[in-house]
């Protein structure tokens, strides 16, 4: 198993350019979600689904869209990039809810916006 | 919201000392995850604990939760180079459900001098 896959690694934005970052896992898991780390800070959630078709925001979605038409898919759209959104953001998933499901990580994408 | 805490920030220890990393919660903690992260890599699962007074081990590393479930903790043995990174304290929400993520810490990075 691939486990939890992002692409692109890297990338560089404008201001006002838009872009979607892709997320796949291959773990048949019903969960998945967005978090972005910034330099000296935690990762802070941006969306999640508990299952294809049905999302919800987390603590910072302002500025991001998400979609989940797949158990396998969940891309996290940028729309109008802002120097702001200038983090690494990584993709995660896990097979259920509660205190035993651990979350599985993907690589992360680093971007900045210029 | 619920608030982690990880002391220190940073830490740097010579080669083969024990080292340990606090994380506490502004609230009670009803499952605890331990994290690594390699400078620009995902994130990698330790160790999750549940229980007030439970105690885990792999390889070198320890984890404790203490008997309030306020305060964990992360203990190296003889630390590695291979030990080198920033360490990474969730928590999973109140609920039980894991579907909106985790509430993480900022982070403890750990250099190991040779």
């Amino acid at each position: 198993n691939a486990g939890v896959t992002q692409t692109p690694k890297f990338r560089i934005l404008k201001i006002g350019q838009s872009m979607t970052l892709q997320c796949t896992q291959d773990m048949n898991h019903n969960y998945m979600y967005w978090y972005r780390q910034d330099p000296g800070m935690g990762l802070k959630l941006i969306y999640y689904s508990v299952g294809a078709g049905i999302t919800d925001k987390g603590e910072v979605p302002n500025g991001y869209n998400v979609s989940r038409s797949t158990t396998e898919d969940f891309p996290l759209r940028l729309e109008l990039a802002a120097p702001s959104q200038t983090s690494v953001y990584f993709c995660a998933s896990s097979y259920g809810q509660g205190v035993y499901n651990e979350q599985f990580f993907g690589p992360g994408t680093r971007l900045t916006v210029l | 919201s619920q608030e982690l805490e990880q002391s220190p920030q940073s830490l740097i220890v010579q080669e083969g000392k024990n080292l340990t990393i606090n994380c506490t919660s502004s609230k009670t903690l009803y499952g605890l995850y331990w994290y690594k992260q390699k400078y620009g890599e995902g994130l990698i699962f330790l160790m999750m604990l549940q229980k007030g007074g439970e105690e885990k081990s792999h390889e070198k590393i320890t984890a404790k939760l203490d008997e309030k479930k306020q305060q964990s903790s992360l203990h190296i043995t003889a630390s590695q180079p291979s030990h080198a990174g920033i360490y990474l304290c969730g928590a999973a929400p109140y609920s039980g459900g894991g579907a909106d993520g985790l509430t993480f810490g900022k982070g403890t990075h750990l250099i190991i001098q040779p």
